[in-house]
Order: structure tokens, then sequence, then C-alpha cells
């Protein structure tokens, strides 16, 4: 079955460096989505994508956080400096006509 | 804007109880509906979905029936196990933007349900 890839799972960083989150959609999804999902709440979108388009960046908060999709197919989301308030799951999600999620790629900033 | 409001958890049940989870949604349109669930360490898995009014979405054991009189999305559940330990988030996405599907999320229910 195809699934949602993304890398790493796991990161921990120090307050003011940067990191970044790559995402990897299921193969033919020309939207592809990222959300952020803080410790007992549910996600929120923070970028979406039409190929290598962006349609939806209204909560990316674009002093810190970028995105790119060159190609239309994989996706890189970028903080710097990250913040303590950045420590969450970030979600990469792509969608043809139902929306598949990955597992996520949690981030603590220390 | 479209929003989505879950029951408040954690929920704790026994096994083989029946399974509530409330959902209601505001939303100018029509939305879709939707019920994820999220297992520990884990991302989100869809669960189960309705499109339009009076459908009713089922899996694995669950269901959830579209009620547009009543602006609800509720999922039962007649006989939960142990292996249904898990968060679940009721969301909805607006038809109406072509090519599109943002999801509008709820706070998440935390289910336990013990043996």
């Amino acid at each position: 079955e195809a699934e949602v890839a993304q890398s790493p799972r796991y990161k921990i960083t120090e307050k003011s460096q940067a990191v970044a989150f790559w995402c990897d959609p299921i193969s033919g999804h020309a939207t592809l989505y990222w959300y952020r999902q803080i410790l007992g709440q549910g996600p929120e979108l923070l970028v979406q994508f039409q190929d290598e388009s962006v349609v939806d960046d209204s909560q990316l908060p674009k002093d810190r956080f970028s995105a790119e999709r060159l190609k239309g197919v994989d996706s890189t989301l970028k903080i710097q400096p990250a913040e303590l308030g950045d420590s969450a799951m970030y979600l990469c999600a792509s969608s043809g006509n139902t929306i598949y999620f990955g597992e996520g790629s949690w981030l603590t900033v220390v | 804007g479209d929003s989505v409001t879950q029951m408040e958890g954690p929920v704790t049940l026994s096994e083989e109880a029946f399974l509530t989870i409330n959902c209601t949604y505001t939303a100018t349109g029509y939305p879709s509906l939707f019920w994820y669930v999220q297992y520990p360490g884990e991302g989100l898995q869809l669960l189960l979905k309705a499109t339009k009014a009076d459908d009713k979405g089922s899996n694995k054991g669950f269901e959830a029936t579209y009620r547009k009189e009543t602006t609800s999305f509720h999922l039962e559940k007649g006989s939960v196990q142990v292996s249904d330990s898990a968060v679940y988030f009721c969301a909805l996405s607006d038809p109406r933007i072509q090519g599109a599907q943002k999801l509008v999320f709820g706070q998440g229910t935390r289910l336990t349900i013990n043996p």
C-alpha cells in the first residue's frame, strides 16, 4: 500500500538552530499539505501545495518557516531559527480523492 | 470560519463497552466529514468519512452518520477492544474549494480501553 514518507521521525534541536523536514507524497498526488500538531491538540494546516504552487500558506509563520516543492513531488519544510514553541509533530499529507497522512516528524526544541 | 467541536476526553471504558464520541461542526456550506484515528507516536489514519447528509460512514466496527439537522457526526462502536485505544479526531473539509481538501480538525478525544 502506498504511503506518505517523512523524515526524520524525531529531531531534537537547540533554540535558534535551523531544522528541516522532508516529505515524499503518494505517487500521483498533486496536492501536498504540511500540518503542525501541538501535543494535546488537533493538527493545523501550515501550507498547502498544488503541484509546485502554494495555494494556502495563511497560517505559516513566514518570518521563520519556509516550504518548497520545487518539482511538484517531494517537499521540504524548514524552520530557522527554531523557537521553544515550535516543539510539535509536523505532519505531511497528500491527496487524490482522500487525504493520507505520513507518520509525522516529532520536533523538540531545547 | 469553519470549526469542529469534539467531546472532551479522556474517555475510559472497559472492553466490550459501547462507545460514543460526540462531534459537532460549524460550516457555511455542506462539508465532507471525517473521523481520523491516531495511535501512540504515529500519524493520522482515516477511519471513516461521509460526504453528504444522512450518509453513514463505517469501518472496523465504527460508524458515524452525517446529521445536517443537528450538524453532528458522532462516532459509535458497539463493542470496543483494547486495541481501539487511541486519539480520535473529527474533521471537516469544504468541497467548494476546487481541487483541494483543507481539513479542519477538532481537538481530539483520547480513548483508553481497559481489559
